[in-house]
């Protein structure tokens, strides 16, 4: 499968600890994205990376949480001291730039459940 | 600020019956436009995207949707809907060369029965 993998599938933890997950975008795909969907609603974006660059933050985005693609490849998206109102599904996409044929291919996420 | 409205969050349809989900957005500048679909335990996908020319645009699996800049509107149709177009359906907007997020909308859950 050449397409966008995320790990891991579920986590479960409890308040307060902290979680980190990766993302494995498509090879030729330049940009990153990181989204999360709560239920009910629509993805809602949280940053960005172009290369190893990240080049868009959300205000959702707090101080708890710092996302990082070193080597322009994966990406990890850690959350610090995580609570409850963190429970969501968190998604990543990869995109190419400059082709004309824009289109972010989304991974099947990492549901993140604190309990 | 950007947004997308989708007012339908839950449609019932029987097969062969005719769609249309609304999708209108809030932006003053050009914009680039996408319908995703997310079938029961898959990742989103796209089905059809708007950048610019003909405001009609045709999708996968029958799907097409038409952009009307004056009513701000990017709504999607099928003409006859099966049991498997039952899933959510996402409507979203990015600024044409501006940034590079999209902005989705709540959604719409379409149930398709026999």
């Amino acid at each position: 499968d050449t397409g966008v993998s995320q790990n891991p599938r579920h986590k479960i933890t409890k308040r307060g600890q902290n979680v980190t997950f990766r993302c494995d975008p498509i090879s030729e795909h330049n940009r990153l994205y990181w989204y999360r969907q709560t239920l009910g609603q629509g993805p809602e974006f949280l940053t960005y990376f172009q290369n190893e660059a990240q080049l868009e933050k959300s205000r959702l985005l707090s101080d708890r949480f710092s996302a990082e693609r070193p080597k322009g490849s994966f990406s990890t998206l850690e959350i610090q001291r995580t609570e409850q109102g963190d429970s969501a599904m968190y998604l990543c996409a990869s995109s190419s730039s400059g082709t004309g044929h824009y289109g972010y291919t989304f991974g099947s996420g990492t549901r993140l459940t604190v309990v | 600020a950007q947004s997308v409205s989708q007012h339908n969050h839950h449609v019932i349809l029987s097969e062969a019956a005719s769609l249309e989900l609304g999708c209108n957005y809030s932006y003053g500048g050009t914009v680039n436009l996408f319908w995703y679909v997310q079938y029961p335990g898959q990742h989103l996908q796209l089905l059809l995207k708007y950048f610019s020319g003909d405001p009609l645009v045709k999708g996968i699996k029958g799907f097409e949707a038409e952009f009307i800049k004056s009513k701000f509107s990017f709504n999607l149709r099928k003409p006859s809907v099966q049991w498997s177009d039952t899933a959510e359906y996402f409507c979203a907007v990015k600024s044409a060369g501006g940034t590079d997020k999209l902005i989705f909308g709540t959604g719409t859950r379409l149930q398709v029965f026999p």
